[in-house]
């Protein structure tokens, strides 16, 4: 069974904090990605990763960046964050692209920004 | 730029009532499309799509695959309280990433 865990469920930041959000993967999956969920705008994607050490900007990358120094393990940061970062923040990861695209999601973590 | 609009936005129903949620897309050098249900916390993912007029099924779950159409359609059949989600789509291109819709919600009163 694919697990896909995130460091926290929920956390409450004030703005201007740096925010570290964790996600990690056992099934040695290349692909992970970083979204952000509203209401009413669905799944935004802000960054994804196919490889260690690499790194692509989704649709909304700005106001983050994300770290991938092993496989298993992707985090997103919020260098200062902003009240307009509160959300719900979801992790997934997928093989590599040609052999399955299906991707598996963390459980999320809510984040408030004060 | 890739897009996936899904259709209604939300849909109220009795429980046994049949649903069929919508889901088109314009994606370039589309490859698949996935219906995912997220209920409290993640989505779990239901359903990939790659053949136009296949029909994929999983109990009361259905969803097939128009390419013509350029669309999808995911059915329910004798809906429970248990089904009320957000029913996501999503469909891959060229790019390594899905793009997804904003989701349909579905409430199934009893």
């Amino acid at each position: 069974d694919v697990k896909v865990t995130q460091s926290s469920r929920y956390l409450v930041k004030r703005t201007g904090e740096k925010v570290f959000l964790e996600c990690v993967q056992d099934m040695d999956h290349e692909n992970m990605f970083w979204y952000r969920q509203d209401p009413g705008l669905g799944l935004r994607l802000i960054y994804f990763s196919y490889d260690v050490k690499m790194k692509e900007k989704g649709d909304i990358p700005e106001g983050y960046s994300v770290s991938r120094e092993k496989k298993e393990r992707f985090s997103l940061i919020l260098e200062s964050a902003s009240t307009n970062q509160t959300s719900m923040y979801l992790c997934a990861s997928s093989f590599k692209l040609g052999t399955q695209e299906t991707q598996y999601f963390g459980p999320g973590t809510r984040l408030l920004v004060l | 730029e890739d897009k996936v609009v899904q259709s209604p936005l939300s849909l109220v129903v009795h429980e046994g009532d049949t649903v069929t949620l919508n889901c088109s897309y314009e994606v370039t050098n589309f490859r698949s499309l996935l219906w995912y249900k997220q209920e409290k916390k993640a989505p779990t993912f239901l359903f990939m799509l790659t053949s136009s007029g296949i029909e994929k099924k999983s109990g009361r779950l259905s969803s097939i695959l128009d390419k013509k159409e350029l669309s999808s359609i995911l059915n329910i059949t004798a809906t429970q309280t248990g089904d009320s989600a957000i029913y996501l789509c999503a469909a891959s291109g060229s790019a390594r990433q899905l793009t997804f819709g904003s989701g349909t919600q579905l409430t199934v009163l009893p």
